[in-house]
C-alpha cells in the first residue's frame, strides 16, 4: 500500500526557518515524482513544484521560485520542504503527493495527510 | 482568479445527478493536457477522483465521471449521496505558466 507520511504540526515565529517531511513507503521512491501542494486557510489548493527522487530534478511554481527549497534523501525514502525564513502569509496546511504519468500530463494519486504550520508573533 | 474556472459551489438533493465544469483555455485544456479531478472532504486531503480526463482509479465509485471536450472539461456525479458533500478541484497543465495549475475548487453541498 502507497502511504506518504507527513512530519508533524509546527508553530513558528515570523523569520525563523523550517523543514517538514513526507516520508514515502509501499513503492519504489525513486520512480515517481513527489509534489507538494500548499493550502491556505480557507482556500484552494495550489501547487508548489515537484521534484524527482531519482536525480532531485526539481520543478518549481513561479509563484514559490525562491520562497522554499524541495529537497529528498532517498536513503531515508524522504522528501523535504524548507523554508530559511518563515512569514506570517506561509500559514496554511502544506501536501505532498505522489505523481504517476497519464498520457498528457500528471496527476497526484497518493496523498501525506498534510503538515499545518502556523507562523505567528 | 484561478486560470481553471470552476463554480463556487453547487448542490443537489441525494439521489440526484450534479455536474461541476472546468472552464480552462489553449495554453492548458485546449491544448491537449489531461484532466484530473479531486475530492477533499471537510478536514481531510483530496483524493484522486478522476485522472487523464476519464479514469476512475480503483476504489472510486462508477456514480463518478468526467469528459473533456475544447477548452473545458467536467465531473459528474450520479445518484447523490451525503458523504459526497466535499469540494472538487480540477487539475491541467498550463504551458503558458509551465505549471500545473489547479480550479479554484467547487463545493457540492448535499440538500
Amino acid at each position: 500500500e502507497v502511504q506518504l507520511e507527513q512530519s508533524g504540526a509546527e508553530v513558528k515565529k515570523p523569520g525563523q526557518p523550517l523543514k517538514i517531511s513526507c516520508k514515502a513507503s509501499g513503492y519504489s521512491f525513486t520512480n515517481h515524482w513527489i509534489g507538494w501542494v500548499r493550502q491556505m486557510p480557507g482556500k484552494g489548493l495550489e501547487s508548489m513544484g515537484i521534484i524527482y527522487p531519482r536525480d532531485s530534478d526539481t520543478r518549481y511554481s513561479p509563484s514559490f521560485q525562491g520562497q522554499v527549497t524541495m529537497s529528498v534523501d532517498k536513503s531515508l525514502n524522504t522528501a523535504y520542504l524548507q523554508w530559511n525564513t518563515l512569514r506570517a502569509s506561509d500559514t496554511a496546511i502544506y501536501y505532498c503527493a505522489r505523481g504517476v504519468d497519464t498520457t498528457m500530463g500528471e496527476a497526484f494519486d497518493s496523498w501525506g495527510q498534510g503538515t499545518l504550520v502556523t507562523v505567528s508573533a | 482568479q484561478s486560470v481553471l474556472t470552476q463554480p463556487p459551489s453547487v448542490s443537489g438533493a441525494p439521489g440526484q445527478r450534479v455536474t461541476i465544469s472546468c472552464t480552462g483555455s489553449s495554453s492548458n485544456i485546449g491544448a491537449g493536457f489531461d484532466v484530473h479531478w479531486y475530492q477533499q472532504l471537510p478536514g481531510r486531503a483530496p483524493k484522486l477522483l478522476i485522472s487523464g480526463n476519464t479514469n476512475r482509479p480503483s476504489g472510486v465509485p462508477d456514480r463518478f465521471s468526467a469528459s473533456k471536450s475544447g477548452t473545458s472539461a467536467s465531473l459528474a456525479i450520479a445518484g447523490l449521496q451525503t458523504e459526497d458533500e466535499a469540494d472538487y478541484y480540477c487539475q491541467a497543465y498550463d504551458n503558458n505558466l509551465s505549471d500545473s495549475i489547479f480550479g479554484g475548487g467547487t463545493q457540492l453541498t448535499v440538500l
